[in-house]
C-alpha cells in the first residue's frame, strides 16, 4: 500500500526559503504517476502547487511560479518542494499527494500534512 | 485558470436524509473532475473521478454527476462519518489544477 510522508521545518522565517521533502513507501516513483505538493492555508481551501513526473519534468502554478521549485530523487524515492522568501501568507498545511497522470490529474493518495509556519 | 465555485458554502441536513452539494466551473472541463471529502486533522480523500466514478473503497451512496460546467456530488441517506468539507477540483486545463472553495456539510 503506497504512503507519503511530509518532512521539513514546521517554522520558517519570512524571506527564506521553505524546503519540504516526501518520502513514497510502498510504490517506486519510477513506476510512473506524478508527484504533486498541494497546500491549505488554516480554515481556507486547498491550492495546488505543482506536480513532477519521474522524468523530472515540472509543472508549476503561475500564481507562484517564479518561486516554487519542485525536484524528484529517485535514488531516495522522495520528491521536494522549495519555495523561496516565503511571507505569512504562505503558512498553511502542506501536502504531498500522487497524481494519476494520463489525462486523469487528481489525486488517490495523499500524505497527512504538516504544517508550515512562517513567522519570525 | 479555471476558477471553480461551489454551492452552497455550508449545507445543514439531518442523518439518514440526503444532500445535493453543486461545482459549478468557469469554462467547460469536460468530465475532468474529482471530488474530495475532508475531515478535520486529515488529508482530503477521493471520492469521485471523471465526474461519475467512485473511487475504490466508496460507498455507494456517494454519486457524482454532470459534465461541462455543472457538477453535482449527491449523498444519499447521510450517515455521521459524511459530514465534513466537500472539495471540487478540475484537471481539464491545466495548469493550475483548480479546487472551489468547499461545501462544510454540517449535521442540521
Amino acid at each position: 500500500q503506497v504512503q507519503l510522508q511530509e518532512s521539513g521545518p514546521g517554522l520558517v522565517k519570512p524571506s527564506e526559503t521553505l524546503s519540504l521533502t516526501c518520502t513514497v513507501s510502498g510504490y517506486s516513483i519510477t513506476s510512473g504517476y506524478y508527484w504533486g505538493w498541494i497546500r491549505q492555508p488554516p480554515g481556507k481551501g486547498l491550492e495546488w502547487l505543482g506536480s513532477v513526473y519521474q522524468s523530472g519534468s515540472t509543472y508549476y502554478n503561475p500564481s507562484l511560479k517564479s518561486r516554487v521549485t519542485i525536484s524528484v530523487d529517485t535514488s531516495k524515492n522522495q520528491f521536494s518542494l522549495k519555495l523561496n522568501s516565503v511571507t505569512a501568507a504562505d503558512t498553511a498545511v502542506y501536502y504531498c499527494a500522487r497524481i494519476i497522470g494520463s489525462g486523469s490529474y487528481y489525486s488517490d493518495c495523499w500524505g497527512q500534512g504538516t504544517l508550515v509556519t512562517v513567522s519570525s | 485558470e479555471i476558477v471553480m465555485t461551489q454551492s452552497p458554502a455550508t449545507l445543514s441536513v439531518s442523518p439518514g436524509e440526503g444532500a445535493t452539494l453543486s461545482c459549478r466551473a468557469s469554462q467547460s472541463v469536460s468530465s475532468n473532475l474529482a471530488w474530495y471529502q475532508e475531515k478535520p486533522g486529515q488529508p482530503p480523500r477521493l471520492l469521485i473521478y471523471g465526474a461519475s466514478t467512485r473511487a475504490t473503497g466508496i460507498p455507494a451512496r456517494f454519486s457524482g454527476s454532470g459534465s461541462g460546467t455543472e457538477f453535482t456530488l449527491t449523498i444519499s441517506s447521510l450517515q455521521s462519518e459524511d459530514f465534513a468539507v466537500y472539495y471540487c477540483q478540475q484537471y481539464n486545463n491545466w495548469p493550475p489544477i483548480t479546487f472551489g472553495q468547499g461545501t462544510r456539510l454540517e449535521i442540521k
